[in-house]
């Protein structure tokens, strides 16, 4: 058991570039999530995953946003023309359906400049 | 707006001391209720989750949920230096097992700084 892994965990971009996030969840775990968390903030969730198919999705996760699990593995998280206020950390969680807990992973910290 | 509410501190101890971080939610239908301890730039770390009325303990701490007051507690006994972090109170609107999922609202944490 490696953990939740994200990657990269620091990305600096400019305003307006597009950024990809990608998440590892721990192995055999079939529900995946993601958070974001801007400073003096809980996390926020975004959306989740059973295996590929995506079940929910945030108010927050505007139409820039795209998240994608295609083979129920890992998933990727896509912010595309980025603005300063995208600036946040990305947390990646996952469980198993009857878990009694979700595990995050590190994180990946996102500065738009 | 199903909220989370946290003092959000500094909230300071000496070591050795009792510390008890307190979280009232607004959704009555909340059925678990977690603690994550945070490191500044790291990740929201489990220490307990809690889903009947009662308390829960586990080594130094201890968690408490009233569901008619809508309130949770954490008390770390014997707190230590390490201690030191954002604590964050999280609650779920469904029940842990049966298929839930951890669609988690988060209150904004209580920063806990324990004195040597």
């Amino acid at each position: 058991d490696t953990g939740v892994s994200q990657d990269p965990r620091h990305k600096i971009t400019k305003r307006g570039q597009n950024v990809t996030f990608r998440c590892d969840p721990i192995s055999e775990h079939n529900r995946l999530y993601w958070y974001r968390q801007t400073l003096g903030q809980g996390p926020e969730f975004l959306t989740y995953f059973q295996n590929e198919a995506q079940l929910e999705k945030s108010r927050l996760l505007s139409d820039r946003f795209s998240a994608e699990r295609p083979k129920g593995s890992f998933s990727t998280l896509e912010i595309q023309r980025t603005e300063q206020g995208d600036s946040a950390m990305y947390l990646c969680a996952s469980s198993l359906v009857n878990g009694n807990t979700i595990y995050f992973g590190e994180g990946s910290w996102l500065t738009v400049v | 707006q199903k909220e989370v509410e946290q003092n959000s501190g500094p909230l300071s101890v000496p070591e050795g001391a009792i510390a008890s971080l307190n979280c009232t939610y607004s959704d009555r239908g909340s059925q678990s209720f977690f603690w994550y301890r945070q490191y500044s730039g790291k990740s929201p770390e489990l220490i307990m989750f809690i889903y009947s009325n009662g308390d829960k303990e586990d080594g130094r701490f201890t968690a408490q949920l009233n569901k008619a007051s809508q309130y949770v507690s954490l008390l770390i006994r014997d707190s230590q230096p390490s201690d030191s972090a954002t604590y964050l109170c999280a609650v779920n609107p469904a029940q842990i097992r049966g298929g839930s999922n951890y669609k988690l609202t988060f209150g904004k944490g209580t920063l806990l700084t324990v004195n040597p």
